[in-house]
């Protein structure tokens, strides 16, 4: 039990569809993250939210939408995506405090998406 | 240059070995690292912070060199088990920045 859950753990889609992934954490972290991880490749960060505001988009394309309601909660909304968009989708959460900037990253165990 | 560079490896070891990866971070104001591990198709999990005076947990000892920017995992007695992509992690303020390196894939062989 990692403190952060991410749902579904497999999805399987259309090009065409609209889909949600959504990942809460239960760890009162204030800051929360979106990766990509394409098969035998690198971790690739995708937003960030600290406080629920963006404060960093890596040059996501437009098909891949975050939402951050509230400081536990993070979507990706995901619409006419790509085969090559075909990866694990992880999050991760984190604690910003002053002074205790020893914090890690914690992860869900990630989605896997294919798109057909 | 990236931020964080690390040998992708394999390192390929007989159980039993010890085994010593670096890990170079190339922005100096970096003020957090970490030693994460990651199994095949599963997500990073943290296996040690690194701290300034180096420290140890069980059969793991991470050291941090600051003036060189370089950090350095030491696994010791290697189990089948350490198998997997070691991550090398650096976190810079504001804004809870995390750069991480591409990883250190660990074979450990009977």
């Amino acid at each position: 039990e990692t403190g952060v859950t991410q749902t579904p753990r497999h999805l399987v889609m259309g090009m065409t569809n609209k889909k949600s992934l959504k990942c809460e954490q239960h760890l009162g972290h204030n800051a929360m993250y979106w990766y990509k991880q394409s098969a035998k490749k690198p971790l690739e960060l995708m937003f960030v939210y600290n406080f629920k505001e963006q404060t960093e988009n890596n040059s996501v394309p437009s098909r891949f939408s975050p939402e951050c309601p509230n400081s536990s909660h993070l979507f990706l909304h995901l619409h006419t995506l790509q085969p090559e968009d075909s990866a694990l989708y992880l999050c991760a959460s984190s604690q910003d405090w002053t002074g205790r900037v020893r914090q890690p990253q914690h992860f869900g165990d990630g989605t896997r998406l294919s798109i057909l | 240059r990236k931020e964080v560079e690390q040998d992708p490896g394999p390192f390929n070891v007989p159980e039993g070995a010890t085994v010593a990866f670096n890990c170079t971070y190339s922005n100096s104001a970096s003020q957090s690292f970490f030693w994460y591990r990651q199994d095949c198709r599963k997500e990073p999990k943290l296996l040690m912070s690194v701290y300034s005076s180096g420290n140890e947990d069980g059969r793991f000892t991470a050291q941090l060199n600051r003036a060189s920017q370089y950090i350095s995992l030491l696994i010791r007695d290697s189990k089948l088990s350490d198998s997997a992509t070691y991550l090398c992690v650096v976190k810079r303020e504001p804004f809870n920045k995390f750069y991480f390196g591409s990883g250190t894939k660990l074979n450990v062989k009977p």
